[in-house]
């Protein structure tokens, strides 16, 4: 009984391909997150949402696009891969989006050839 | 805006000697407080945490940590390493007015036998 799970864990596809990543959570929380972890260890946030809508976008560029159908899931999209965009990907969720706790998924590493 | 320092990407230490982890935050006003540790191919799994109260903060797997408001610090100590603590380790804090999570850089964690 996974708390935050994604999928999938790996994913290696070319440049300019269209991607998406999913991540659902049974914890019960509010809010989720997307994670971007570059090749030397640092995390950066990228999205929240708070029940479904989004409340934390940060200087990504339009080609992600995430989608929360319903506060259990929160997706990440990415369209027209670059090679920049290898990195780990990992989702999160905390119980409120005043609850600094956060709970990791596994993570997705995305290799972009 | 909130700031995260990590002195040290890399620590190494001998099984049974301490472990220190250094971590210092930028704000004026003491955040919540957290570290995380990251195990090879894996997510990031909350050591312990501080929010308010007791000053010296005990988390998971004999790790603590000791909140010094006049010196912005939060290091992270063990007595006595364990190989199992190889890992990668992130203290983090609130961003303030934002809902986000501020990161440091992380300091890798080597136990030699």
């Amino acid at each position: 009984d996974t708390a935050v799970s994604q999928t999938p864990k790996y994913l290696v596809t070319q440049m300019g391909n269209d991607k998406s990543i999913k991540c659902e959570q049974n914890l019960g929380h509010d809010t989720m997150y997307w994670y971007k972890q570059d090749s030397k260890k640092f995390l950066k946030i990228m999205f929240s949402y708070n029940n479904k809508e989004l409340i934390i976008n940060e200087t990504v560029p339009n080609r992600f696009s995430p989608k929360s159908p319903d506060k259990a899931h929160l997706n990440l999209h990415i369209n027209s891969l670059e090679l920049g965009d290898s990195a780990v990907y990992f989702c999160a969720s905390s119980l409120t989006d005043l609850s600094y706790e956060q709970y990791f998924g596994p993570g997705t590493r995305l290799t972009v050839t | 805006a909130q700031s995260v320092t990590q002195l040290g990407s890399h620590v190494s230490v001998s099984e049974g000697a301490l472990v220190l982890l250094r971590c210092n935050y930028s704000s004026s006003v003491p955040p919540y407080l957290f570290w995380y540790v990251q195990y090879p191919n894996q997510g990031l799994q909350l050591l312990l945490k501080y929010t308010t109260g007791a000053t010296l903060v005990k988390g998971i797997n004999g790790f603590e940590a000791e909140f010094k408001k006049s010196e912005t610090s939060f290091h992270l100590t063990k007595p006595s390493a364990h190989m199992s603590d190889a890992a990668e380790y992130f203290c983090a804090a609130d961003g303030g007015a934002t809902n986000k999570l501020i990161f440091g850089t992380g300091t890798l964690l080597a136990v030699q036998p």
